[in-house]
């Protein structure tokens, strides 16, 4: 099985500020990931799929980049409605499983 | 405006069943694979099954194999989750998602607001 990390685990963050989220994957998965945001009650979102490609309608504050085992999800000029669980997924072999990062919750600093 | 819309969560006892449904609209249905996924505290978020937009090509997570069938009703638009042989570690909010095409279930572009299942005695 292909294990995903994250890191941080959590961090407090203020309007307009820059974060970084940082996955790991426990071996080499090429550009093989996606990035989802979860908020409670509501439905999950794709943000980004395939390392970089940012979705149709998710705003330009948004990116990702990596590829081999090491991805990073950059939230630029940090907006109210961003406070949320981010979480990445990889998908380099269906017949092994899609796994998910364990999450990391940004909050109001 | 794509919607997915689950219901059949609720309370069962250890070695029970449910039957979950995803009723998609919004977009041509048959035309994309699905996919089943839940959260909980103790596992996170965690993939479940998926299935091809003809409804042939079924996967599974291996937690939930030989327990749980997906399926779905092109016809109605709908997408079932048959959980069998209830395990407390079954316990999450079960989420559906509507894949990228036909046989691509790799990313999970739109989500429902899930359904909740407690599987306690």
């Amino acid at each position: 099985d292909i294990q995903m990390t994250q890191s941080p685990s959590s961090l407090s963050a203020s309007v307009g500020d820059t974060i970084t989220i940082s996955c790991q994957a426990s071996q080499d998965i090429s550009t093989y990931v996606n990035w989802y945001q979860m908020k409670p009650g509501a439905a999950p979102k794709l943000l980004i799929y395939d390392a970089s490609n940012l979705k149709i309608g998710v705003p330009s504050r948004f990116s990702g980049s990596g590829s081999g085992t090491d991805f990073t999800l950059t939230i630029s000029s940090l907006q109210p409605e961003d406070f949320a669980t981010y979480y990445c997924q990889q998908y380099e072999n269906l017949l092994w499983g899609f796994t998910f990062g364990p999450g990391t919750k940004v909050d109001f600093k | 405006e794509v919607q997915l819309v689950e219901s059949g969560g609720g309370l069962a006892q250890p070695g029970g069943s449910l039957r979950l449904s995803c009723a998609g609209s919004g977009f041509n249905f048959n035309n994309y694979a699905m996919s089943w996924l839940r959260l909980s505290p103790g596992k996170g978020l965690e993939w479940v099954s998926s299935v091809g937009g003809g409804g042939s090509g079924a996967y599974y997570a291996d937690s939930v194999k030989g327990r749980f069938t997906i399926h779905r009703d092109n016809s109605k638009n709908t997408l079932f989750l048959q959980m069998d042989s209830l395990r407390g570690d079954d316990t999450a909010i079960y989420y559906c998602a509507k894949g990228l095409s036909y046989l691509d279930a790799r990313h999970f572009e739109y989500w429902g607001q899930g359904s909740r299942v407690s599987v306690s005695s």
